[in-house]
């Protein structure tokens, strides 16, 4: 069974210009989380996607965004990049109400120069 | 709001040594706790995980977690360590399942010969 993945592998993108990352989830979730891990910061909760809807997003600004479709992938978009944005952004599936575990994918590492 | 604390940043042991890895908890009710591990340039795969019944708990690569509520505390333990076990280590805690995770700021696990 395929597990969570995520494309591209790498993006290399200049300061104010728009990314967009992608993410399949496992067969059958309908969960998919986003998290970011900068240098120095951990990993922080980014948002929850569920039956598509957004369901929490975290102390991120609004320029962090993204969407799920209705094959339950889903899509983070970061416009006007800051040099701060790089990072490993990893994505996350999981079954529904009650989901006991959690599916990381091996992520996009973003750099912005 | 949930917290979670690594006091340890890094760890350093000898091939064949003991191993424990501290994580303390915040959080009003029973949470979900996990331990992940993380190759460098990877995502993240889960060791094990606790929701409830039994405190210890087994996970895989021999490793082992013991939740004990009147410290707060879920630390990681492995008898004893093989070189592939350097990698970093991530405790988390969930509200009410596996879905948005919030992160210790992980513990960087090294190895010697």
């Amino acid at each position: 069974e395929a597990g969570v993945t995520q494309s591209p592998t790498h993006l290399i993108k200049t300061r104010g210009q728009q990314a967009t990352l992608r993410c399949s989830p496992i067969s059958g979730h309908t969960s998919v989380y986003w998290y970011q891990q900068a240098l120095g910061l951990g990993l922080q909760f980014l948002l929850w996607y569920d039956e598509g809807e957004e369901r929490n997003r975290g102390n991120f600004p609004p320029r962090f965004s993204g969407r799920q479709f209705p094959n339950y992938s889903s899509e983070l978009n970061v416009n006007a990049l800051e040099l701060e944005d790089s990072a490993l952004y990893l994505c996350a599936s999981s079954l529904g109400q009650g989901a006991t575990e959690a599916f990381f994918g091996q992520g996009t590492r973003l750099t912005v120069v | 709001a949930q917290s979670v604390t690594q006091p340890d940043i890094h760890i350093t042991v000898s091939e064949g040594a003991s191993l424990e890895l501290r994580c303390n908890y915040s959080y009003g009710a029973t949470p979900y706790l996990f331990w992940y591990v993380q190759s460098p340039g990877q995502g993240l795969q889960l060791l094990l995980k606790y929701f409830s019944g039994d405190t210890l708990v087994q996970g895989i690569k021999g490793f082992e977690a013991e939740f004990k509520r009147s410290q707060s505390s879920f630390n990681l333990r492995k008898p004893s360590v093989h070189w592939s076990d350097a990698a970093e280590y991530f405790c988390a805690v969930g509200r009410s399942s596996a879905r948005q995770l919030t992160f210790g700021s992980g513990t960087q696990l090294t190895v010697l010969p």
